[in-house]
């Protein structure tokens, strides 16, 4: 089993609609959580972090985290072409001090 | 501010060679971060100093891989000599303290071994 797994997609959406992109993981200690986005031939852009059960909004995106469940998700809402990209789950295991494990990534594809 | 920077974004050598790759992290942060990506799998960490120390080297793959942190500023990151399977994407990034500091990529360099 993969450490952080998701699924690699593409997952297509069109415009304007809620894209919801899932990750889970296996160390249940794990404490710290983050979604970056990365274009092709460009560098992971951190956009979310979260630390605690519950959801966390910044503007359209929502990160959604149930520990119990071992389970963290992004919502991005009113897609738009410019956020088709790969979304990578990344998870700071327990022992892992500041070391992030990834998952391969999500890509997604906003339809105009 | 200036982000991660990399150098060179790619680099093409023949197996046996020596390629020595760079990152110059933001100013200021102490926590410098390698990982590499192998085609079709996920970024994988390598290592982290904090400023010129090692402070987890688990994920170097083996001991043809050396980094290093002179002075505590930029990162080099030599892999001598190089093999086939150590083609992929190599990424730097930085924070600015530990614990929950978010961790800020470079572009990465994109290194084939032929």
């Amino acid at each position: 089993q993969k450490e952080v797994e998701q699924n690699s997609g593409p997952l297509s959406v069109p415009e304007g609609a809620i894209a919801s992109l899932n990750c889970t993981y296996s160390d249940r200690g794990s404490q710290s959580f983050f979604w970056y986005r990365q274009y092709s031939g460009k560098s992971p852009e951190l956009i979310m972090s979260i630390y605690s059960n519950g959801d966390k909004e910044d503007g359209r995106f929502t990160a959604q985290l149930n520990k119990a469940s071992q389970y963290v998700s992004l919502l991005i809402r009113d897609s738009q072409p410019s956020d088709s990209a790969t979304y990578l789950c990344a998870v700071i295991l327990s022992g892992g001090y500041q070391k992030v494990t990834f998952g391969t990534g999500t890509k997604l594809q906003v339809i105009p | 501010e200036a982000g991660v920077t990399q150098f060179p974004s790619h680099s093409v050598i023949e197996k046996g060679q020596t390629v020595t790759l760079r990152c110059d992290p933001i100013s200021g942060h102490d926590n410098l971060y390698w990982y590499r990506r192998v085609m079709g799998k996920e970024i994988k960490f390598l290592l982290h100093f904090v400023k010129e120390s090692k402070q987890d080297e688990s994920g170097m793959p083996n001991n043809r891989f050396l980094a290093e942190r002179t002075g505590g500023t930029y990162s080099t990151l030599k892999v001598q000599p190089a093999e086939l399977e150590d083609s992929g994407v190599y990424f730097c990034a930085s924070s600015q303290g530990g614990g929950r500091q978010p961790q800020h990529f470079g572009d990465g360099t994109r290194l084939s071994i032929l």
